[in-house]
């Protein structure tokens, strides 16, 4: 079955922490997988977006992950902004239709 | 250039009326998506638009649910009758081509409450 699994749910951390949120897949057949990021009350926004072949890639204080053969991936946020606060997806597509995590729900405290 | 567009950003029905939701894709867009997400599960797909035609619509819950696209700009979903269980945020989606490794952009999404 083509699903997409996050760890955690939800994840409570200070200003200027870092964290590191996970995705599990098993969509076949494989081409790619992106993170999103869905303030409230807005729709997904794309982060980054992992190749077969990436194992890393950077977009700011953004680092994705990619270990294709485990087929496990991460999203490490580094020194953490209130307005990171949001959900974060990880999407994996198969051919059009994209396949979503249930997310994670990130709260940035002062 | 403006995003994708969705209207109205909320709306509360009671069971049995009918509800359509609009979407305006990126111009030049090709390729509209509708997704669903109900309370507590993750976005699922609904259907795909190709300009006017519809190349998959595997995701529709019922026959309840009825999207149009006419003249392959604007879409609409419509929910004749609305029940309970369609409560959720309704997400549109549009990308220039079908394939996996292009990016699809999001509209804000239309939260429907159906009591």
């Amino acid at each position: 079955k083509n699903q997409v699994e996050q760890s955690p749910q939800s994840l409570i951390i200070l200003e200027g922490k870092n964290c590191t949120l996970q995705c599990n897949y098993t969509v076949s057949p494989f081409s790619n997988l992106r993170w999103y990021k869905q303030d409230t009350g807005r729709g997904p926004v794309s982060l980054t977006i992992m190749t077969f072949s990436e194992n890393t890639k950077s977009n700011g204080r953004y680092t994705a992950t990619l270990d294709a053969d485990t087929k496990q991936s991460s999203l490490h946020i580094t020194a953490s902004q209130l307005s990171d606060s949001a959900s974060y997806i990880c999407v994996v597509p198969r051919t059009y239709k994209y396949i979503f995590g249930t997310g994670t729900r990130l709260k940035v405290l002062a | 250039e403006a995003g994708v567009t969705q209207f109205p950003s909320h709306s509360v029905i009671e069971k049995g009326q009918t509800v359509t939701l609009r979407c305006d894709p990126i111009s030049g867009h090709d390729n509209l998506y509708w997704y669903r997400r109900v309370m507590g599960k993750e976005i699922k797909f609904l259907l795909h638009f190709v300009k006017e035609s519809k190349q998959d619509e595997s995701g529709m819950p019922n026959n309840r649910f009825l999207a149009e696209r006419t003249g392959g700009t604007y879409s609409t979903l419509k929910v004749q009758p609305a029940e309970l269980e369609d409560s959720g945020v309704y997400f549109c989606a549009s990308s220039l081509r079908d394939r996996g490794d292009n990016e699809q952009f999001f509209g804000p999404g239309t939260r429907l409450t159906v009591l």
